[in-house]
């Protein structure tokens, strides 16, 4: 069975820095793309970051780029979030996110399966 | 940034409706975009795939089509458990985006 455990939120000051920490188990977590994405209180979807499969490419959301980093522990079926400079609207839930993907012969087209998602794990900044 | 634009962003319906969600893109997206369902205190799950590519074991009333920049979701007989808020989220650029969601009630 899938799962992916988040673990580290808390509440931190303005300008603070903390660590998420997601804990995958039942699959082969070294040939998935690994993805974050946050929910604000009552508010939508913000996908955050993503990583490879080998941590050979990561991308960022413009807001967070310069301030989080996402990375990947193979070994330890593990992926991580660092964030530094933290700010009151990063306050959500971050969720810990596989990407399945999914790749179309007929037109060599890639897609984003996000095909398993944590249960999420509550980040509050706060003075 | 991609910006989605879903409309609307909430809307009544009874059991055994035909319910349609629009998802519209800033700009041409191809057909990379899913489809996503949330209920309260719960993570998403997913729908649709590249538009409409049913995901295993989503129930068939479910559709997605559309390509470019403009996309919709259709449920063809709504159920109880279909009352939720449904999210496009395109995966043609970087940073990805979702729409702002739509609330069926």
């Amino acid at each position: 069975e899938v799962q992916l455990v988040e673990s580290g939120g808390t509440l931190v000051q303005p300008g603070g820095s903390l660590r998420l920490s997601c804990a995958a188990s039942g699959f082969t977590f070294n040939i998935y793309w690994m993805t974050w994405v946050r929910q604000a209180p009552g508010k939508g979807l913000e996908w955050v970051a993503n990583i490879h499969q080998e941590s050979r490419k990561r991308f960022y959301l413009d807001s967070v780029e310069g301030r989080f980093t996402i990375s990947r522990d193979n070994a330890k079926n593990s992926l991580f979030l660092q964030m530094n400079n933290l700010r009151a609207e990063d306050t959500a839930v971050y969720y810990c996110v596989r990407d399945r993907e999914y790749h179309d012969v007929s037109t060599e087209s890639w897609y984003d399966v996000f095909d398993f998602w944590g249960q999420g794990t509550l980040v509050t900044v706060s003075s | 940034a991609i910006q989605m634009t879903q409309s609307p962003s909430s809307l009544s319906a009874s059991v055994g409706d035909r319910v349609t969600i629009t998802c519209r893109a800033s700009q041409g997206i191809r057909n990379d975009l899913g489809w996503y369902q949330q209920k309260p205190g719960k993570a998403p799950k997913l729908l649709v795939y590249a538009a409409s590519t049913l995901e295993s074991g989503v129930p068939s009333r479910f559709s997605g089509s559309g390509s470019g920049t403009e996309f919709t979701l259709t449920i063809s007989s709504l159920q109880p458990e279909d009352f939720a808020t449904y999210y496009c989220l395109q995966d043609y650029g970087y940073p990805r985006t979702f729409g702002q969601g739509t609330k069926v009630e």
